[in-house]
């Protein structure tokens, strides 16, 4: 089945810029990668699909990229808001939706 | 806009079946650019998919849940049902609903609030 690898932690000071990677086969070659962020007690929300792709509403100091079987999250200029677990998601036609184990961005 | 709502008993025991069913309005769950699925969330743990079904009745399921999940699509009410058979202590979790849309690079785009159920008895 479909697997996906995210680091289990990231950190990031107020204001800098936080990248959080996943990998998984044929990322950003013929897979797309969305990203979800997830606050205490809320349900996921979706801040990028299609790799690099923001739905309206979602702030443009966050993006994403793909290529080499790796996705990036990238927060810029982060916000004590931002301060989440991070699923990346893709699609696989055997195993259907597949998420990464989650990523918890700590804003010190 | 759409919107989706997961209801269903907060508490199950054990060996028994677990029943969600998922209200869509603000659109129709007849569309075939859709699939209807559901996801869980064990406490404090991660995502996981545990499948999906579309208008014309395909269906995914989690290889590793496929033997005792059912998930299925009323279109009089708008709506559609997870059952989960011989439930254990490892199937509490927040249950979500959520839209994917079909073809390659499908994603969930649209999530119900989550309800959480346990399995004790």
């Amino acid at each position: 089945s479909y697997e996906l690898t995210q680091p289990p932690s990231v950190s990031v000071s107020p204001g800098q810029t936080a990248s959080i990677t996943c990998s998984g086969d044929k990322l950003g070659n013929n897979k797309y990668t969305s990203w979800y962020q997830q606050r205490p007690g809320q349900s996921p929300v979706l801040v990028i699909y299609q790799d690099k792709k923001r739905p309206s509403g979602i702030p443009e100091r966050f993006s994403g990229s793909s290529s080499g079987n790796t996705a990036t999250l990238t927060v810029s200029g982060t916000q004590a808001m931002d301060e989440a677990d991070y699923y990346c998601q893709a699609w696989d036609s055997s195993s259907d939706v597949v998420f990464g184990g989650g990523t918890k961005l700590t804003v010190l | 806009q759409l919107q989706l709502q997961e209801s269903g008993p907060g508490l199950v025991k054990p060996s028994e079946t677990l029943s969600l069913t998922c209200a869509v309005s603000g659109g129709s769950i007849s569309s075939s650019a859709y699939y209807w699925g559901w996801i869980r969330q064990p406490p404090g743990k991660g995502l996981e998919w545990i499948g999906s079904m579309s208008y014309s009745g395909s269906t995914y399921y989690n290889k590793s849940l496929k033997s005792r999940v059912t998930i299925s699509l009323d279109m009089s009410k708008n709506q559609f049902s997870l059952k989960v058979t011989s439930v254990t202590a490892a199937d509490t979790a927040i249950y979500y609903c959520a839209r994917r849309m079909d073809g390659s690079g499908s994603y969930p785009d649209h999530w119900g609030q989550g309800t959480l159920v346990t399995v004790s008895s």
